[in-house]
């Protein structure tokens, strides 16, 4: 069964302090997808990363990095020099793939309330 | 600017009433959607896939006959809550995918539904 495991209720941290926010995953399936994915309080969800099974490749984008380690299914997400403006709800989820184009549902995290103090 | 267009973004209403919430791909056909239920604190819960010309896939314990689906053409899928109940006071928000293999969901910003 698929499952999307984030530990972290809630993170609190200062301006310009670096966080790393934890997820991991369980799935049977060979060729799956992970997103993160931010929810600010006004609620809609904003896509951040996508991530396939076959690309353990670490990307960064401006203060964001994502770690992508099979060996510990782990999908990890760190903000560098973070910013009141991160403050949020990240979530992680998780996508098996269907074979024949269909898009598929999303199996979402708990999430992580990330709370950046000024 | 957005792909999806979710509407209305909050509703108010009394116990007993039937409430609709459209979700619209724009610029692109979706020919499978997807509802999802957010209670306060909690995380997104798929409530069903949303099949174009055909019937929707529940997941298990979600009430067919309470979310009534339908998803009539390819840009657009309607999710109504029959008789709502103040149990049923949720964030409901859709998602759309460009139907290639696994391309990222992009998401409505929702629907605050508050049953008084």
């Amino acid at each position: 069964a698929q499952k999307v495991t984030q530990a972290q209720t809630e993170i609190s941290v200062v301006e310009k302090e670096d966080v790393t926010l934890d997820c991991v995953y369980e799935t049977r399936d060979t060729t799956y997808y992970l997103f993160w994915y931010k929810q600010p309080p006004s609620g809609e969800l904003v896509f951040l990363i996508r991530r396939n099974s076959f690309d353990e490749q670490n990307e960064i984008s401006g203060r964001y990095s994502w770690n992508f380690q099979k060996s510990t299914s782990s999908f990890n997400f760190t903000i560098t020099a973070s910013q009141v403006v991160d403050s949020a709800v990240y979530f992680c989820a998780l996508s098996e793939a269907v074979y024949g184009g269909a898009t598929n549902k999303l199996i979402f995290g708990t999430g992580t309330l990330l709370a950046v103090q000024p | 600017g957005a792909v999806v267009s979710q509407h209305p973004s909050r509703v108010i209403c009394k116990s007993g009433t039937s409430v609709k919430i459209e979700c619209r791909s724009l610029d692109f056909q979706a020919t499978t959607m997807f509802w999802y239920r957010q209670f306060p604190k909690q995380s997104l819960m798929l409530m069903a896939t949303s099949n174009e010309g055909s019937k929707a896939t529940y997941e298990q314990g979600v009430e067919k006959d309470k979310f009534l689906i339908n998803h009539a053409s390819l840009t657009l899928s309607t999710l109504t809550v029959t008789s709502a109940h103040p149990e049923d006071s949720s964030f409901y928000i859709c998602s759309a995918g460009f139907g290639t293999v696994n391309q990222p969901q992009h998401f409505g910003d929702g629907t605050r539904l508050s049953i008084l």
